[in-house]
Formats: C-alpha cells, structure tokens, sequence
C-alpha cells in the first residue's frame, strides 16, 4: 500500500485480556519494527524483522509480549494477560533496508494503534 | 543504553521567527540519525536523515547538523510558520536499524 497500517487505531480492553495488534507495512519493505509510547515517556523499541532472518526481540519488555511477521509482510503484535501499565500508542514502521530506507527519510511509520487497559 | 536528550522539552515563538531544537547522545558510535515530526493523534514523519559520515542535511525551511565528536544534532527551522506547531524527535541509530527516541521538542508557533 502507500504507507504503513495499523488497526485497530483504538482498542480498550480489560485488565488480563489478550490483546493483536496488526501492522501492514509498505509493499517491498523488508524491515519492519514495533515501538511504544507510552505517556510522558520517549518511543520504545520492542522487536525488529528483516526478512526471513530471526528477529530482534530485545526490546519486549516481558514474556507476555510476542510478535511475528508472516510471509515476509503483514506483523500481529500480542500481548497477553494485558495490565494497566501497558497502555500507550504502539507504532510501527517499516523500512526498506537496514540502514535506515530508501531516499533520504529512513523509516516510514503508521498512525499508531492507542491501547487503553482499564 | 544510548541515551538521547532534547532541549528545550517545550518551545513557543511568534511566526516568522528562525530556531534551533537541540539533541545530545552519550555515545559517538552512531550509524545515523534521524529527525521526525509528531502531530497530534498521528504516526511520525520523517524529516531529515543524516548518516554518520555526514555533517548535514538540508530539505526545504530545514537543516540538520551532526556533531558525532560532541555527540549533538541540530534541528533549524527557517521562518517559522504556524503549520510547523508539532512535537520534533530525535533519533540516534547505534546499529543501523533499532532507533533510540529522544522525549521530544513540543513546538507552537503563533500567528
């Protein structure tokens, strides 16, 4: 597509619900990156895919958040057993190498998905 | 952990008005660095990408240096408009891929 997807834009759920997130990146991106925001505070770096290599999961702050890419595309974020604290915006955004992308603007990002725990 | 700084955290000036946003980084290692723009209820847009071996980059009323030596970016935004009013990010990539945020620059330019 022409830019980055994510749904939903807004989900609400309850406290130790599971929870997907979806990304659709742009077509022929191979990169493909999770990030959180969370009030007050900078973005944060969860997960990065580059193609069929293993991804990068450093940054998921706990064993109740997973994510995968399947065929190379489309990426589902998870995050299970929800709690109040994991309530921010979760972004994603893809690229089309490693350095940073294509032309001279590196990443390009989605509109974000705000997930509210109550 | 790269840790990112920006300065100020907020900024208000009247249109017209020429400024400079602020980021500092702890470690010289970078492989490039990147600043966005945040709107309100939006994803981030990236304005400017400067890789390590360079010094900066220009696009339009913007200009962004990189000093890796004293490990600081400099955003310039040439005769401020109200459409510029947005939150101004700075990120550092120490890999070439996972991007390290600065809190941001929230700007407001006033007609």
């Amino acid at each position: 597509g022409a830019g980055v997807s994510q749904s939903p834009s807004n989900k609400v759920t309850e406290k130790g619900k599971d929870v997907e997130l979806r990304c659709d990146p742009i077509s022929g991106h191979t990169a493909l990156y999770w990030y959180r925001q969370s009030l007050g505070q900078g973005l944060e770096f969860l997960i990065y895919f580059q193609g069929n290599s293993a991804p990068d999961k450093s940054g998921l702050p706990s064993d109740r958040f997973s994510a995968e890419r399947t065929g190379g595309s489309v990426s589902t974020l998870t995050i299970q057993r929800t709690q109040q604290e994991d309530s921010a915006v979760y972004l994603c955004a893809s690229s089309s190498r490693v350095s940073g992308g294509q032309g001279e603007h590196g990443y390009t990002f989605g509109s974000g998905t705000r997930l509210t725990v109550v | 952990k790269q840790e990112v700084t920006q300065i100020p955290a907020a900024l208000s000036v009247p249109e017209g008005e020429n400024l400079v946003l602020n980021c500092s980084f702890t470690d010289s290692a970078i492989y490039n660095l990147q600043w966005f723009r945040q709107d309100p209820g939006k994803g981030l847009t990236s304005l400017l990408l400067i890789q390590s071996s360079q010094r900066e980059q220009t696009s339009g009323r913007l200009n962004a240096s990189l000093d890796k030596s004293s490990g600081r970016s400099t955003l310039y935004i040439a005769a401020s408009q109200p459409g510029d009013s947005a939150t101004y990010l700075c990120a550092i990539s120490p890999s070439g891929y996972a991007l390290n945020f600065g809190k941001g620059t929230s700007l407001l330019v006033t007609p």
